[in-house]
């Protein structure tokens, strides 16, 4: 089944402890992006990346990392989360043009006390 | 600053009856627009995607429309079902080739029976 899978699902943790979210697509999609989702506020892009080794600046980078060492994989890196980091995020890929559908991933609940 | 907001923020109607959702957009240059259904804790789903040259687009009872010129979208969606409750996303893309997404903030959408 094509799909785009993220873990945790859920995650609780503290100020400071290191985090990664992973993201995996099977549908050999070129493009692949983060977004947080906020009350209010809809989803606002993180980060983005459009093959192997190539990653851009969303509309809310700050205090993200991301890494696309694979063309399946792109992880999203907290280093030293903040509660203003609480959110609902989603990981979407789709295929090498902009026109192209985006899938979504289920969303990761993260808790930062 | 590119934009996209749409109204109303939240609608509540009756099983069978139809609906109209808006969407208006600064986003220049404009490359596609698209409308996503998102389920309450789940990820987007793409309904349509149109060009700036395409006027209409239907996916089985939704129909999207566009007019670049004034920069307005809507979503119709016809003969409703328990199962359209939901938040529907209009989000536009920057100039091809960007991958930038600019999302609206949704109409939530109660069908009651």
């Amino acid at each position: 089944e094509a799909q785009v899978t993220q873990n945790p699902r859920y995650l609780i943790t503290v100020t400071g402890k290191k985090l990664t979210v992973t993201c995996s697509q099977n549908m050999n999609h070129e493009y692949m992006s983060w977004y947080r989702q906020d009350p209010g506020l809809g989803l606002r892009q993180i980060y983005y990346s459009m093959n192997v080794e190539v990653t851009d600046k969303g509309d809310v980078p700050e205090g993200y990392k991301v890494s696309r060492k694979e063309k399946r994989n792109f992880p999203l890196i907290l280093e030293s989360p903040s509660p203003n980091q609480t959110s609902l995020y989603f990981c979407a890929s789709s295929g090498g043009s902009s026109y192209n559908e985006q899938f979504f991933g289920p969303g990761t609940r993260l808790t930062v006390l | 600053k590119n934009q996209v907001e749409q109204s109303p923020q939240s609608l509540i109607i009756l099983e069978g009856k139809n609906c109209t959702l808006q969407c208006n957009y600064t986003v220049s240059p404009f490359s596609n627009l698209r409308w996503y259904k998102q389920d309450t804790g789940r990820g987007p789903v793409s309904l349509t995607i149109m060009t700036f040259s395409e006027n209409t687009k239907s996916n089985g009872r939704y129909t999207a429309t566009l007019d670049a010129d004034t920069k307005q979208s809507s979503l119709h969606i016809t003969a409703s079902q328990l199962s359209d409750s939901a938040s529907y996303i209009c989000v536009v893309s920057e100039a091809s080739g960007t991958y930038k997404y600019i999302f609206g903030t949704g109409t939530r959408l109660k069908v009651l029976a």
